[in-house]
């Protein structure tokens, strides 16, 4: 299957930062997308970006698909921006759709 | 965007017992998907569940402990069958209206097996 790789594992941020996450991938997508998990385990959708560039309010997202990589922007982060990250995607020689997940970074932001 | 839902949302079940995670969808989709997430870890998919075929199982999941039903549409359950502590996990359904399109995840089902 398709590694994923992301980084930093983990990040610690005063309340105001900015960060960029990333994520390296082994091998040609259709799909790739980043999750935002809250502390009750939901996985929340940030971006559908097999390639290209998108926007939503404070986050941004980057992928390079001839590249195998993509970007996570978030500015000004907020307390409630704390969480798990992860990327996550599925492979173009994939007949099943099925995502292939990072670890995940762990973002903590102080007050 | 689909709307998931997951009954239950959280267990707390004694070992060798089994336990069947209900997964309904708002519309109709093609492709459904049975995660599981141990403590501290990332997603492992346990299996595909597509309407009106077997499911499809990965490396290291079989059917006899994770019999998986997809009757509709719109609808599956992931059955967990004597269960150990290892069993521990948040378990979570995902749909796709089709292949290489965006995922949506429910709730999750959080099961802690004493």
């Amino acid at each position: 299957g398709i590694q994923v790789e992301q980084s930093p594992p983990d990040l610690i941020l005063q309340e105001g930062a900015n960060s960029t996450l990333r994520c390296n991938f082994s091998d040609s997508v259709n799909n790739l997308q980043w999750f935002h998990q809250n502390p009750w385990g939901q996985l929340i959708n940030l971006f559908y970006i097999p390639s290209g560039t998108k926007q939503n309010g404070r986050l941004s997202a980057t992928t390079v698909a001839t590249e195998r990589y993509s970007l996570l922007y978030i500015s000004s982060s907020q307390t409630t921006d704390s969480g798990v990250y992860f990327c996550a995607v599925a492979g173009r020689g994939s007949t099943l759709g099925r995502l292939y997940f990072g670890r995940g970074t762990q973002l903590t932001v102080w007050p | 965007s689909a709307v998931i839902s997951q009954k239950p949302s959280r267990d707390i079940c004694q070992r060798g017992t089994s336990l069947t995670i209900q997964c309904q969808v708002d519309s109709q989709v093609t492709m459904m998907f049975w995660y599981r997430q141990q403590p501290g870890q990332s997603l492992t998919l346990i299996a595909t569940a597509n309407q009106g075929s077997e499911a499809t199982y990965e490396s290291g999941f079989v059917i006899d402990k994770f019999p998986i039903s997809r009757p509709n549409l719109t609808f599956s359950t992931l059955t967990v069958s004597n269960m150990s502590p290892e069993d521990s996990s948040i378990y979570l359904c995902s749909v796709a209206s089709r292949q290489g399109y965006e995922q949506y995840f429910g709730p999750g089902t959080r099961l802690t097996v004493t």
